[in-house]
């Protein structure tokens, strides 16, 4: 079975911090996946990424960066955290051109 | 803006009838179609995958798919209230390096 593993399900943090959202897959994946999910606007992709140390936007990548340095690790980074950014991240990750994969998502606070 | 569309809902069926839900797509070239159920509170979960005209079939879901009309659907027979969940359709265009682009979801609620 595949397993993406977000390192936090509930984080609370205050406005200003530099907050990590850490992701890890298991199964060799190319893909992997950065998306923030809100009530009434379904999912949102922020970043992506189809291999090491390369990434792409999403449809909201503002007030985030990512990091990918090795094949099984995907970090979102809120550089300085605000409160619009409060919400439920969802890491996911996919072969090439195959369905992705959900992690169990963290639900953060920003105070 | 590549777009897939689904009715929000909710869709209130009573236990054992039909569930019926569909979803449309903006891009024409678009060759694999996702359907994935989200509990309240969980992260989506695969369920169904299309990628030719016609149905699907896995036990009491059928997935059925019409790329010229550009409209995906998602059957749930003899519907149970462990069925309650939103649907998301899920459409992977025909692009490299691209993300699949996510409906917002339907709410399907399952009455006992």
């Amino acid at each position: 079975d595949v397993k993406v593993t977000q390192s936090s399900r509930y984080l609370v943090k205050r406005t200003g911090e530099k907050v990590f959202l850490e992701c890890v897959q298991d199964m060799d994946h190319e893909n992997m996946f950065w998306y923030r999910q809100d009530p009434g606007l379904g999912l949102r992709l922020i970043y992506f990424s189809y291999d090491v140390k390369m990434k792409e936007k999403g449809d909201i990548p503002e007030g985030y960066s990512v990091s990918r340095e090795k094949k099984e690790r995907f970090s979102l980074i809120l550089e300085s955290a605000s409160t619009n950014q409060t919400s439920m991240y969802l890491c996911a990750s996919s072969p090439v051109r195959q369905p992705q994969h959900f992690g169990d998502g963290t639900r953060l606070s920003i105070l | 803006q590549k777009e897939v569309e689904q009715n929000s809902g909710p869709l209130s069926v009573p236990e054992g009838a039909i569930a019926s839900l569909n979803c449309t797509y903006s891009d024409r070239g678009s060759q694999s179609f996702f359907w994935y159920r989200q509990y309240s509170g969980k992260s989506p979960e695969l369920i169904m995958s299309i990628y030719s005209n016609g149905d699907k079939e896995d036990g009491r879901f059928t997935a059925q798919l019409n790329k010229a009309s550009q409209y995906v659907s998602l059957l749930i027979r003899d519907s149970q209230p462990s069925d309650s969940a939103t649907y998301l359709c899920a459409v992977n265009p025909n692009q490299a390096g691209t993300a699949l682009i996510f409906g917002k979801g339907t709410t399907l609620s399952v009455s006992s």
